[in-house]
């Protein structure tokens, strides 16, 4: 089955750890996002990914960073610069960016800082 | 700045009754409004989508109704089941880069 597979389900943060959260897609869509979802707030853009070794900021890049290194893969890494980084991650790929083909989304990662 | 305002934040409907949860937005640029459905511990799913050159669309029990010119559109679950409960995220694009704007989510419970 094709889809979207975002490892770990849950993850902990020490203070002052970078940790990366996984994504990996078999749809072979051209692009993908990373979104942050916490209470009352809904989904949040962090960075997005249109082709391979390119990727743009969204609104709240601040303290996160990306690669596009392969079509499938996005990873988002959580660094020590962001402060408040408690919260569920959403990983999300399209086809076509200008055909508004809808996303595809993975079942989230949950990041605590302990 | 949040440009899809969602409301309202949580919802109590009686099975069989009918749930109405209403989204503005403020870009009149976005030309595809899309409706996603999340249960607990999961990502969210496409439920239905419309563009703003129609004014409402159907798929079974879930009906999307569009308003151009208030820039507004709402969900409405008809015979709504106690499985329908979820929270509901509209959303907004814009045709190129097709970068979703959500809005801020309703919590959905629908009691048997």
């Amino acid at each position: 089955d094709g889809g979207i597979t975002q490892s770990p389900k849950y993850l902990f943060r020490k203070e002052g750890q970078n940790v990366t959260l996984s994504c990996e897609q078999n749809l072979n869509h051209d692009a993908m996002y990373w979104y942050r979802q916490d209470p009352g707030q809904g989904l949040r853009l962090i960075y997005y990914s249109q082709i391979v070794n390119d990727f743009q900021k969204g609104d709240i890049a601040e303290g996160y960073s990306v690669s596009r290194e392969k079509k499938e893969s996005f990873p988002l890494t959580v660094t020590s610069a962001q402060k408040n980084p408690t919260a569920f991650y959403l990983c999300a790929s399209t086809l076509d960016p200008g055909a508004n083909y809808g996303y595809t989304f993975g079942s989230g990662t949950r990041l605590t800082v302990v | 700045q949040q440009q899809v305002k969602q409301s309202p934040q949580s919802l109590i409907v009686q099975k069989g009754g009918i749930s109405i949860i209403n989204c503005a937005y403020e870009n009149t640029a976005f030309d595809y409004f899309p409706w996603y459905q999340q249960f607990p511990g999961k990502g969210p799913a496409l439920l239905i989508a419309i563009r703003p050159d129609v004014s409402e669309k159907k798929e079974g029990r879930f009906t999307i109704s569009f308003n151009k010119s208030a820039k507004q559109f709402s969900l409405h679950i008809m015979d709504s089941q106690p499985g329908d409960s979820a929270t509901y995220f509209c959303a907004a694009s814009i045709g190129a880069g097709n970068m979703l704007t959500f809005g801020g989510g309703t919590r959905l419970m629908v009691k048997p």
